[in-house]
């Protein structure tokens, strides 16, 4: 069974912590994302990882920044918290090209900043 | 922003009706695709659709997509209580990246 997993699914961070969301997917996948899940504003793309070491920022990636040093791990880091990125975080993978194939989700990080 | 849109925004119907939600997107596309997320948790792959393709099938799920129109609708028949989610459409603009849409909460009424 293909799987995505992400390290926590509750976190609760004080402002200014540097904050670590971890995913790991077992299926020898070339892209993997993040995304933040909003009310009312459904999914948004933070960062986008095509291969190792390779990545572009997605629509959102103030606050945020992002680690792929092994394919199969895409770290998600905030520099310094702030209660502003309170929300859920999911993490997906996809193999290439993502044109003909799914991508797979992992169960989500509910991460409250206080 | 390319998000897509879904319309509407909600929508809540008796079991065993059909359940019809829509998806508006701006720009051309590689392929459009469905996803349905439970209750705070990830999403799960409907179906994919090709930008030539018109309409596809996969159980009790219909999808058009209409290119010219820059549209597509999600048909969900003889619809059940386990049916209660939301749903997403995805679009792939041809640059790897996945582009989702705003969510329909559709509530299903035993």
């Amino acid at each position: 069974d293909v799987k995505v997993t992400q390290s926590s699914r509750y976190l609760v961070k004080r402002t200014g912590e540097k904050v670590f969301l971890e995913c790991v997917q077992d299926m020898d996948h070339e892209n993997m994302f993040w995304y933040r899940q909003d009310p009312g504003l459904g999914l948004r793309l933070i960062y986008f990882s095509y291969d190792v070491k390779m990545k572009e920022k997605g629509d959102i990636p103030e606050g945020y920044s992002v680690s792929r040093e092994k394919k199969e791990r895409f770290s998600l880091i905030l520099e310094s918290a702030s209660t502003n990125q309170t929300s859920m975080y999911l993490c997906a993978s996809s193999s290439t090209p993502s044109s003909n194939t799914e991508a797979f989700f992992g169960q989500g990080t509910r991460l409250t900043v206080v | 922003s390319q998000q897509g849109e879904e319309d509407p925004q909600a929508l809540s119907i008796q079991e065993g009706e059909n359940a019809t939600m829509n998806c508006s997107y701006k720009t051309s596309i590689n392929n459009l695709q469905w996803y349905r997320q439970n209750s705070g948790r990830g999403l799960v792959h409907l179906i994919l659709i090709r930008s030539n393709e018109r309409e596809k099938h996969s159980g009790r799920l219909r999808v058009t997509l209409d290119t010219s129109k820059k549209s597509s609708s999600l048909l969900i028949t003889a619809s059940r209580a386990a049916d209660t989610a939301s749903y997403f459409c995805a679009t792939d603009f041809g640059n790897e990246k996945l582009t989702f849409g705003t969510g329909t909460r559709l509530t299903i009424i035993p």
